[in-house]
């Protein structure tokens, strides 16, 4: 069984401009969330999604980033206009079901450079 | 609210040594606990859960962690560590009716030969 494949691995960027982050979670898999772990500390939920529909987004800097879940699949993480201390890894992560004791499979994660 | 400190940002021990990684909680409603594993550049793969039931939970790589409710610790073991044990551990509480992992900020496991 495939894991989450997230793409790209790396990225650097200077601050102000944009960057986008895929996610592809296993296949089955209804629930979808974004974390940022920032170097030094454990990961933070960002935004977690039901299918196609946003269930938790009460973290997710709104005026500068945005998610979407097209069709209940992929995901798509942007960042615009970025700034330095969005330097992070992004991962993203999905779940079989609703069931709160349910395993979270990570992908490898995104590691952003801001300049 | 949901949160958890993970006491000591760094351990170190020999091979073939106890590992004891300490975690603490704090949670309204009864918490389920996790612990997750880091390799460099890799995601995190989860070690073993704490849910309901037996409060000593056997996780992979031997090792477990028990759940103690009047201490409010989730302390992650091993009794004897390998070189391959090397990697960033993170303990994580979710309860009542949320769904999102609230994690510690990581211990570093390093393991001199």
């Amino acid at each position: 069984e495939a894991g989450v494949a997230q793409s790209p691995r790396y990225k650097i960027i200077e601050k102000r401009q944009s960057v986008a982050f895929w996610c592809n979670p296993i296949s089955g898999h209804a629930t979808l969330y974004w974390y940022q772990q920032i170097l030094g500390q454990g990961p933070k939920l960002l935004i977690q999604f039901q299918n196609n529909g946003v269930v938790d987004d009460s973290q997710l800097p709104k005026d500068r980033f945005s998610a979407e879940r097209l069709k209940g699949v992929d995901s798509t993480l942007k960042i615009q206009p970025a700034k330095l201390e969005d330097s992070a890894v992004y991962l993203c992560a999905s779940r079989q079901s609703r069931d709160r004791a349910g395993e979270q499979f990570f992908g490898p994660g995104t590691r952003l450079t801001v300049l | 609210a949901q949160s958890v400190t993970q006491l000591g940002s760094h351990v170190s021990v020999s091979e073939g040594a106890l590992v004891l990684l300490r975690c603490n909680y704090s949670s309204s409603v009864p918490p389920y606990l996790f612990w997750y594993v880091q390799y460099p550049n890799q995601g995190l793969q989860l070690l073993l859960k704490y849910t309901t039931g037996a409060t000593l939970v056997k996780g992979i790589n031997g090792f477990e962690a028990e759940f103690k409710k009047s201490e409010t610790s989730f302390h992650l073991t091993k009794p004897s560590a390998h070189m391959s044990d090397a990697a960033e551990y993170f303990c994580a509480v979710t309860g009542g009716g949320a769904q999102k992992l609230v994690f510690g900020q990581g211990t570093r496991l390093t393991i001199n030969p």
